[in-house]
């Protein structure tokens, strides 16, 4: 199975500042197929990008994705107070679909 | 409103049985592919088995195969998970998702705790 790293496991930042997230896996995503998803504490996660570079419904322009092959990369070009969560990436291109360990944006 | 609402957790002891539900409102329930997905306490999320749209081809993470069984009722917009054999290791919140390969559209999730 396609084994995805996420760095860092904390990224400390201040509203208004650029957070630069990364996903690597162990072997090429087919395709492209990443997603990414956010999650605060208690909610279950939401949908915040797909092929690696399409925002989902409803995600504002300040999410951006880019990458291909293993590494793949998660921006949120100036940080909102409703965006300090986690966020996770998750490959659809072999069967067992993964997730990352996660990459957790806090309030510097 | 595209909803699914997760029900079925609770405490059980290894080697018991549970079944998880999920009902969907708000789109055509026969025309996805669904998904659960589990996440441990304090840990990350893990794709554990989907179905396709009628209920045809169903898939399982290694973890799981022979012991969680997935199925669906079309008719009452309804998503299951039986599972049996529960191990310790098995305790989570179990999502009930829209889709096959990225997902949408979520449960509120349903908790299960297996501890003797």
């Amino acid at each position: 199975e396609i084994v995805l790293t996420q760095s860092p496991g904390t990224l400390s930042l201040s509203p208004g500042e650029r957070a630069t997230l990364s996903c690597r896996a162990s072997q090429s995503v087919n395709t492209n197929y990443l997603a990414w998803y956010l999650q605060k504490p208690g909610q279950a996660p939401r949908l915040l990008m797909y092929g690696a570079s399409s925002r989902a419904t409803g995600i504002p322009d300040r999410f951006s994705g880019s990458g291909s092959g293993t590494d793949f990369t998660l921006t949120i070009s100036r940080l909102e107070p409703e965006d300090f969560a986690v966020y996770y990436c998750q490959q659809y291109g072999s069967s067992p679909w993964t997730f990352g360990q996660g990459t957790k944006v806090e309030i510097k | 409103e595209v909803q699914l609402a997760d029900s079925g957790g609770g405490l059980v002891q290894p080697g018991g049985s549970l079944r998880l539900s999920c009902v969907a409102s708000g789109f055509t329930f026969s025309s996805y592919w669904m998904t659960w997905v589990r996440q441990a306490p304090g840990k990350g999320l893990e794709w554990v088995a989907n179905i396709k749209e009628d209920g045809t081809e169903k898939n399982y993470v290694d973890s799981v195969k022979g012991r969680f069984t997935i199925s669906r009722d079309n008719a009452k917009n309804s998503l299951y998970l039986q599972m049996n054999g529960l191990r310790a290791e098995d305790t989570a919140v179990y999502y009930c998702v829209r889709g096959r390969s990225f997902f949408s559209v979520w449960g509120q999730g349903t908790l299960v705790t297996v501890s003797s």
